[in-house]
């Protein structure tokens, strides 16, 4: 049971180039959520998904796009990247929220950086 | 606006001490509270709070939380090097447009001394 993972953990862009972040979970969980942590600012989401096939914006989501065609997968999208995209990027996961209430699990971060 | 504010910002203390991490929050749709502790990496989960007055305790570690006042402590007794981390505190709202999400406040930063 490896939990969350995020893919790369590592990445250097140029200003407007293209990526996309990997995030896997193998728990079944239903709710899948990208967050970003800057210095200072602690962890912002920028989007969320509340089953396959849904997406819903966060709180800055703004030059990010998602898509959650499996269950397991959550992809986050950069079409051009920019320098204040610069930051570490979480995913999270969790059962749900419906009835009980369950914490959210997080994969170890991915690092990215723009120049 | 919904916010979580966490004191102090950081904190230095000795090994053996205890120390007292506070999270006062505003959010609409509250739905539980939760406390992570973050290292190197990921964050880690801690506790999650969601009835005023209940004490939940880990080992050396106990948070309770106040709905009424709308806050939580999070308490480390006879803390050890191992527990130089970011503590960080979540809201979790459900309703209005929200499901799950967490609001977190910036993190309180210990470092243990020996």
């Amino acid at each position: 049971n490896a939990g969350v993972t995020q893919t790369p953990k590592f990445r250097v862009l140029k200003t407007g180039q293209s990526m996309t972040l990997l995030c896997a979970q193998d728990m079944n969980h239903e709710y899948m959520y990208w967050y970003r942590q800057d210095p200072g600012m602690g962890l912002r989401l920028i989007h969320y998904s509340v089953g396959e096939g849904t997406t819903a914006k966060g709180e800055v989501p703004d030059g990010y796009n998602v898509s959650r065609l499996k269950k397991q997968n959550f992809l986050l999208g950069l079409e051009s990247a920019a320098p204040s995209q610069t930051s570490v990027y979480f995913c999270a996961s969790t059962r749900g929220t419906s009835g009980n209430r369950y914490e959210q699990y997080f994969g170890p971060g991915t690092r990215l950086t723009v120049t | 606006e919904d916010k979580v504010v966490q004191s102090p910002l950081s904190l230095v203390v000795h090994e053996g001490d205890t120390v007292t991490l506070n999270c006062s929050y505003e959010v609409t749709n509250f739905r539980s509270l939760l406390w992570y502790k973050q290292e190197k990496k990921a964050p880690t989960f801690l506790f999650m709070l969601t009835s005023s007055g209940i004490e939940k305790k880990s080992g050396r570690l106990s948070s309770i939380l106040d709905k009424k006042e709308l806050f939580s402590i999070l308490n480390i007794t006879a803390t050890q090097t191992g527990d130089s981390a970011v503590y960080l505190c979540a809201v979790e709202q459900v309703g209005g447009g929200s499901q799950g999400n967490l609001i977190f406040g910036k993190g309180t930063k210990l470092s243990v001394k020996p």
